[in-house]
């Protein structure tokens, strides 16, 4: 069984400030990570993704995030938030080789706030 | 990259009608797709996963008879709400695994609005 801990419902960064969106998880199997964004109104668009290859991922619009295995951590960050970054971010994670590979389990979510 | 798309974007049906949503992989097949259901500033649930050409699993407390859903080809599949009520207004959101590709590469839709009245 997997799941995913998102510590932080809401994160309010000021633009041009460090993004950082922690993802913790527990999976009994080597897992997949996912980090999605959900702007208003809209479907889930992926960011990066971790497949057990390199554990620093780098992602669209500048996000990047490392597997830690050690502390079973995947956080989201990016050097400098831009005002368009203000979303709601899900860290997802499901299990990797298994006939269930597909099935992700999500995290709560965290709503990031840019303000100027 | 991969597009999914989803119709109608938002519906509203009277109570104990039935209401159908599809999704669509445009531009690759899917042998997996699966329903979340979404509620206001919360997470994704996941309903079911859907199998082209055998039935959906369904994941525990959700309604099969309810939740009827449909993956007749490569490409497309249906959820159909039966019997709405009130309480089925939510936001759902298919998402579709690309066939053949490794690193469980999964492709969501814009989702769809159901109010039910």
């Amino acid at each position: 069984a997997q799941s995913v801990t998102q510590l932080g419902s809401h994160v309010s960064v000021s633009e041009g400030a460090l993004v950082l969106l922690r993802c913790n998880y527990s999976s009994s199997v080597p897992p997949y990570l996912f980090w999605y964004v959900q702007y208003p109104n809209q479907g889930l668009q992926l960011l990066l993704k971790y497949t057990s290859a390199a554990t620093l991922v780098k992602g669209i619009n500048g996000f990047e995030a490392e597997f830690k295995k050690s502390e079973t951590s995947f956080h989201l960050t990016k050097p400098s938030a831009h005002m368009s970054d203000a979303a709601e971010y899900f860290c997802a994670v499901s299990a990797a080789n298994t006939g269930t590979a597909s099935k992700l389990t999500f995290g709560t979510g965290t709503r990031l706030q840019v303000t100027l | 990259g991969a597009v999914v798309s989803q119709h109608p974007s938002r519906v509203i049906c009277k109570s104990g009608t039935s209401v159908k949503i599809e999704c669509r992989s445009l531009d690759f097949q899917a042998t997996t797709m699966f329903w979340y259901r979404q509620f206001p500033k919360q997470s994704l649930m996941l309903m079911a996963t859907s199998n082209e050409g055998s039935k959906a699993t369904y994941e525990q407390g959700v309604e099969k008879d309810k939740f009827l859903i449909n993956h007749a080809s490569l490409t497309l599949s249906t959820l159909t709400v039966t019997s709405a009520h009130p309480e089925d207004s939510s936001f759902y959101i298919c998402s579709a695994r690309e066939m053949g590709v490794s690193g469980n590469t999964i492709y969501f839709g814009e989702g769809s609005w159901l109010t039910v009245v």
